[in-house]
């Protein structure tokens, strides 16, 4: 099993352009989730899902999107980005919420 | 509102000595526990997890947590500590009726010869 999966490693956006994150999982977990890691703020969920179809806003939506047409994908797209949106972000899933989270090793983000 | 707290930004300790991490949690029930470690640079990795039942748990690499509910505490410890260990810890709590994962802001580990 290749477990969960993150593409891509490095990325730099200029101010405004637009990307998915994409994330993947071999686990058939029902539950992922996308959070954002900066210096002193510890991770931080930015959207979660409970299922294909289903998703929902965490502690920090604004300025992502996010779906789930199958068990297996939930990409993060980033519509108009932002200096404020440079951080790490790491991929999880796992069988239910309240059970250990799979991570990904995570997308370096740097906006201009 | 629930949150964990993770007083200790940056600890630093001797290689051999003995190592306590602390973490706390604010919540209404007990939630589920974990702790998580990050080495430099790769995701997270679970350490341990309390669910219920005997409050000291013990998890891969020599760690072990013990819950204390009067204390809303759950702190990790290592009796002696090993070079590798030099990582960033995190605590989490995911209350067994919601959604969320919480996660602390994380203790920086360094280990000195």
């Amino acid at each position: 099993n290749a477990g969960v999966t993150q593409t891509p490693k490095f990325q730099v956006l200029k101010t405004g352009q637009s990307m998915t994150l994409q994330c993947a999982q071999d686990m058939n977990h029902e539950y992922m989730s996308w959070y954002r890691q900066d210096p002193g703020m510890g991770l931080r969920l930015i959207h979660y899902s409970v299922g294909a179809g289903i998703t929902d806003q965490g502690e920090v939506p604004n300025g992502y999107n996010v779906s789930r047409s199958t068990t297996e994908d939930f990409p993060l797209r980033l519509l108009s980005a932002a200096p404020s949106q440079t951080s790490v972000y790491f991929c999880a899933s796992s069988y239910a919420p309240h059970n250990e989270q799979f991570f990904g090793p995570g997308t370096r983000l740097t906006v201009l | 509102a629930q949150s964990v707290t993770q007083p200790d930004i940056h600890i630093t300790v001797s290689e051999g000595a003995s190592l306590e991490l602390r973490c706390n949690y604010s919540y209404g029930a007990t939630p589920y526990l974990f702790w998580y470690v990050q080495s430099p640079g790769q995701g997270l990795q679970l350490l341990l997890k309390y669910f219920s039942g005997d409050t000291l748990v013990q998890g891969i690499k020599g760690f072990e947590a013990e819950f204390k509910r009067s204390q809303s505490s759950f702190n990790l410890r290592k009796p002696s500590v090993h070079w590798s260990d030099a990582a960033e810890y995190f605590c989490a709590v995911a209350p067994p009726d919601g959604n969320q994962f919480y996660f602390g802001t994380g203790t920086s580990l360094t280990v000195i010869p």
